[in-house]
C-alpha cells in the first residue's frame, strides 16, 4: 500500500532563516507530487506541482521554492522566511496518467514563523 | 476562479441528525470529489463522482452531482462525534492537464455534538 509521509510535524522558526520541508512516497512509482499551504481556518492554496523529478511548476510567486530531487522525494524550501508564509503546509501525491486524480495527503507540517 | 465554494460556512448538529452541505463550480468537470480534514491533520479522500453520474453511496454518505447547475451535495446520514471535521469539494475540470490539479473550496466545518 502507498504512505506518505511529511516532516517535521511542527516548527517555529524566526523571520529570515530558512526553511526546508520533506514529503517522500511510498509504495507508488511516478507520481504527480503537489504542495499545499493552508491558513487559518482557510481552504487550500497550490503552491508548487510536480509530474517529474526536476519538473516543478509554481502556482503563485512567493519567497518558496520546490524541487524534486528523487522520484518519490518532494522539498519545499526558502531562504529567508516571513511572517506571511505561517500556516499548515500539506504534501500530496496522485497516480500519474490515472483516469480520476485522488489525491492523498500527507499529516502536514504546522509552521509558525516569529 | 474554477475553485468550489461549499455551504454552509460551519454547521452544528446533533448526534443521529443528518448533515448536508453543498458545492458549487463554475466550470464543467470530469469529477467532484469529497475530501474530509480532522483538525490538524491531513485531508482524507472520501468520495469521486464522475460528471455523469447523478448519485453514489458510500457506506453513511451519500453524493448527488447536477451539472446542469454546476453543484453537488454531500449527505452524512446519522451522524456521529466522530464526524467532526471540515470536509472539502475538490473539482477536476475539463481541459484540465494530466497534473492532475484539483480545485478545492473553503471547506464546510462541520460539529456534530454528543
Amino acid at each position: 500500500s502507498q504512505t506518505i509521509h511529511q516532516w517535521p510535524a511542527t516548527l517555529v522558526q524566526p523571520v529570515g532563516s530558512p526553511l526546508s520541508l520533506e514529503c517522500t512516497v511510498e509504495g507508488t512509482s511516478n507520481p504527480n507530487l503537489y504542495w499545499y499551504r493552508q491558513a487559518a481556518g482557510r481552504g487550500l492554496q497550490l503552491l508548487f506541482y510536480s509530474i517529474g523529478i526536476d519538473q516543478i511548476s509554481s502556482e503563485v510567486p512567493q519567497n518558496l521554492s520546490a524541487s524534486r530531487p528523487q522520484d518519490r522525494q518532494f522539498i519545499l524550501s526558502s531562504k529567508k522566511l516571513l511572517l506571511s508564509d505561517s500556516g499548515f503546509y500539506l504534501c500530496a501525491w496522485s497516480q500519474r496518467g490515472g483516469i480520476s486524480y485522488e489525491q492523498y495527503f500527507g499529516p502536514g507540517t504546522r509552521l509558525t514563523v516569529t | 476562479s474554477q475553485q468550489g465554494e461549499e455551504d454552509p460556512q460551519a454547521l452544528s448538529i446533533q448526534e443521529g441528525e443528518n448533515a448536508t452541505m453543498n458545492c458549487s463550480y463554475k466550470t464543467s468537470i470530469n469529477n467532484l470529489q469529497w475530501y474530509r480534514q480532522n483538525s490538524g491533520r491531513g485531508l482524507v479522500h472520501l468520495i469521486l463522482i464522475r460528471s455523469n453520474e447523478r448519485e453514489k453511496h458510500s457506506g453513511r454518505l451519500r453524493v448527488t452531482l447536477d451539472t446542469s447547475k454546476k453543484s453537488s451535495s454531500l449527505l452524512i446520514t446519522a451522524s456521529r462525534a466522530a464526524d467532526t471535521a471540515s470536509y472539502f469539494c475538490a473539482t477536476d475540470p475539463v481541459g484540465g492537464s494530466t497534473l492532475g490539479r484539483l480545485y478545492f473550496g473553503r471547506g464546510t466545518q462541520l460539529t456534530v455534538w454528543p
